[in-house]
């Protein structure tokens, strides 16, 4: 069956240090993966989209890598800091193609940044 | 502020009740998504609609319903509620019905089944 699973529920780093999750997938063909933010109690925000023909994506201080072969995305917060704690899901493009569109999520890792 | 607006913001009622969740999309956008969210489940789609039609449907119980309506807005209907319907009920929206849409999630809706 099709599994997307994030490399940690939580994560604990230094202020100023990079932050680097994980999103491992199997049993998917996605054309395209997706990060979100999300703050406790609040609605996921649209971090960064990154296509398979894509092998990574920069916005600011953040990073993602996509690997289809290893069937990985990597998402990298560089010089981290407090502000930045909060959970991040990734997403994938379900089965199904055309207008069949259904966006799996990840159950996400929580970022804590230490001041 | 995502410009995707959910009501009512809580929502607690008992086993067997009916509710409805409300949700108007960002201006302009086309596609509704609902999703809901537990902490043993994570964010589960539920159902899309797109202009009146429904275009995708996830895990959606038979016990609840969705539909869109002509202006665009969107209600989630939920019917003998059970405990382990308690959770947090997202609704989203993109311009499009194309998967490489950014969707935009609104504030959501907490349900409490007692």
């Amino acid at each position: 069956s099709q599994k997307i699973e994030q490399n940690s529920e939580a994560l604990n780093i230094q202020e100023g240090k990079t932050a680097t999750l994980t999103c491992n997938y199997t049993n998917y063909s996605p054309a395209y993966l997706q990060w979100y933010r999300q703050d406790p109690g609040r609605g996921p925000v649209f971090l960064l989209l990154i296509r398979e023909n894509e092998k990574e994506k920069r916005k600011e201080r953040l990073k993602v890598t996509f690997d289809t072969t290893l069937k990985q995305s990597l998402f990298h917060i560089t010089a981290s800091q407090p502000a930045d704690s909060a959970t991040y899901l990734c997403a994938l493009k379900g089965p199904g193609g055309g207008s069949n569109y259904k966006l799996t999520f990840g159950k996400g890792t929580l970022l804590t940044v230490n001041p | 502020d995502s410009g995707v607006t959910q009501t009512p913001k809580h929502l607690i009622t008992a086993t067997g009740q009916r509710v409805t969740l409300r949700c108007s999309p960002r201006s302009g956008d086309l596609s509704v998504y609902w999703y809901q969210q537990s902490l043993d489940q994570g964010l589960q789609f539920l159902i899309q609609y797109y202009n009146g039609e429904e275009r995708a449907k996830g895990n959606i119980l038979e016990r609840f319903s969705a539909q869109q309506f002509p202006d665009l807005h969107s209600e989630l209907n939920l019917s003998s509620l059970e405990l382990g319907d308690s959770a947090l009920y997202f609704c989203a929206s993109s311009r499009t019905s194309g998967g490489f849409n950014e969707q935009f999630f609104g504030p959501g809706t907490r349900l409490t089944v007692l």
